[in-house]
């Protein structure tokens, strides 16, 4: 089985400024995956960034960027230079099957 | 169509009554996915299918819950005698390959409400 815990329900950021997620998890998979999912009023998610965690090397996309800590099963997403389109709820999603988390309600302040 | 698409976008149904829910996945892709998410909630995931196999069922909560995807491709769930604790949004994923790590892209979900 597969737990994902987001201890953030809700951050808020300034734009431009940079605010960063956490995310940690417990699955007994040796290889696997782990993704941040972005899920705007619209209902429809959207990946954000995915982590392979045989690689110790941090994914990074654009502005999206991971602290993958493997031995402490832990995920964060850091959000740099934020932008007012980057408000909605995000999700991590480690592993098998896309078990995610509760979310984290993330506003940006202009 | 480009994207995975649902259909119904909502649902209202009388306590008792059965709904079935389609999902369009992307042309060509192996891995379909169906959850379901509560308000405020993340979402729980319900059951996989590998092209039309369902390989795993595990997170249906109950046997009124019944998905086929008969031809590989479109898939239905169907809901049984439906419960106000089934009210949520159900939403459906697809994905390229069979290895289920792959990026996963989702539709803008069904909501159901049960009244």
């Amino acid at each position: 089985a597969q737990t994902v815990t987001q201890s953030q329900p809700e951050m808020s950021v300034q734009e431009a400024e940079t605010v960063t997620l956490s995310c940690t998890y417990d699955t007994s998979e040796s290889d696997y995956y782990l993704f941040w999912y972005k899920q705007p009023p619209s209902r429809q998610m959207i990946l954000v960034i995915r982590q392979e965690a045989y690689k110790q090397q941090n994914a990074t996309e654009n502005r999206f960027s991971v602290n993958f800590q493997k031995a402490a099963k832990s995920f964060s997403l850091k959000i740099s230079d934020s932008q007012l389109g980057d408000a909605a709820m995000y999700f991590c999603a480690p592993g098998l099957k896309l078990t995610f988390g509760k979310g984290t309600l993330l506003t940006v302040n202009p | 169509g480009a994207g995975v698409s649902q259909s119904p976008r909502y649902k209202v149904a009388k306590r008792g009554q059965d709904v079935a829910l389609r999902c369009d996945p992307i042309s060509g892709h192996v891995s379909l996915f169906w959850y379901q998410q509560a308000l405020g909630q993340g979402p729980e995931f319900l059951t996989y299918f590998q092209n039309e196999a369902q390989l795993d069922k595990s997170g249906l909560p109950s046997d009124r819950f019944f998905a086929e995807r008969p031809e590989g491709s479109v898939s239905t769930l169907k809901i049984q005698r439906t419960q106000q604790e089934d009210s949520a949004v159900y939403l459906c994923a697809s994905s390229l390959e069979a290895d289920v790590n792959t990026e996963a892209f989702f539709g803008q979900g069904t909501r159901l409400t049960v009244v």
